[in-house]
């Protein structure tokens, strides 16, 4: 069974200029949650969904930042303008459910200069 | 307050020995679970194991087990015969019950750095 899979893996980007993560979950796996990890900590939720429904985005940056699942499977992440500050590692991550286990991909680096 | 915190930075330990991950968390929902999660240098985060809160026994898997001490809100890892390839980065993380109906995601520490020599 094929993993998360996160694209692209590393991206390095001038402040101000627009960037986007996607994500492919689990086969079957309804729920979709997007982490960020800044530098020697632990991953923080930015928003959770639910089928295509976000359920959760209290922690998400709704000034610069936006998501969507389309149909409910792929999702993507968008920062628009990226800052200094924004440089972390995105975490996508899937699970059955709400209650089950959370598998994570391998993450998009991201380096803002 | 931190919902988990992990004490530990950095642990070092020799390859065929055991070692023991330490995390203790605070929360007042009497059902939630508690999961470790390994994170490589290549940055994906591994699940290893899980432990719920009304779980009578201790949970184990493979090399890996949780020493679960409720009273003491402590979840500590311990991985029996270390290899080279558990060298990584470690991670206690808390999921609480349902709230409103709603959920909440995972809530993480700050992790802990284990390295395994020859």
């Amino acid at each position: 069974e094929a993993g998360v899979v996160q694209s692209p893996r590393y991206k390095i980007i001038e402040k101000k200029q627009p960037v986007a993560f996607w994500c492919n979950p689990i086969s079957g796996h309804n729920t979709l949650y997007w982490y960020r990890q800044n530098l020697g900590q632990g991953p923080e939720l930015l928003i959770r969904y639910e089928n295509e429904e976000a359920v959760d985005d209290s922690q998400l940056p709704k000034d610069r930042f936006s998501a969507e699942r389309l149909k409910g499977v792929d999702s993507t992440l968008k920062i628009q303008p990226a800052e200094l500050g924004d440089s972390a590692v995105y975490l996508c991550a899937s699970s059955l459910t709400l209650l089950e286990t959370q598998y994570f991909g391998p993450g998009t680096r991201l380096l803002v200069l | 307050a931190q919902k988990i915190t992990q004490t530990q930075p950095g642990m070092f330990v020799q390859e065929k020995e055991a070692v023991t991950l330490d995390c203790t968390y605070d929360t007042s929902d009497p059902s939630y679970g508690l999961f470790w999660y390994k994170q490589p240098s290549s940055g994906e985060m591994i699940f290893l194991i899980y432990q719920g809160s009304y779980d009578q026994q201790n949970a184990t898997e493979g090399r890996y087990s949780l020493n679960f001490q409720k009273a003491r809100k402590s979840a500590n890892l311990v991985i029996s015969a270390s290899q080279l390839g558990d060298s990584a980065m470690y991670f206690c993380a808390m999921r609480e019950a349902l709230v409103n109906q709603a959920g909440t995601a995972l809530i993480f520490g700050k992790g802990t750095t284990l390295s395994v020599s020859s």
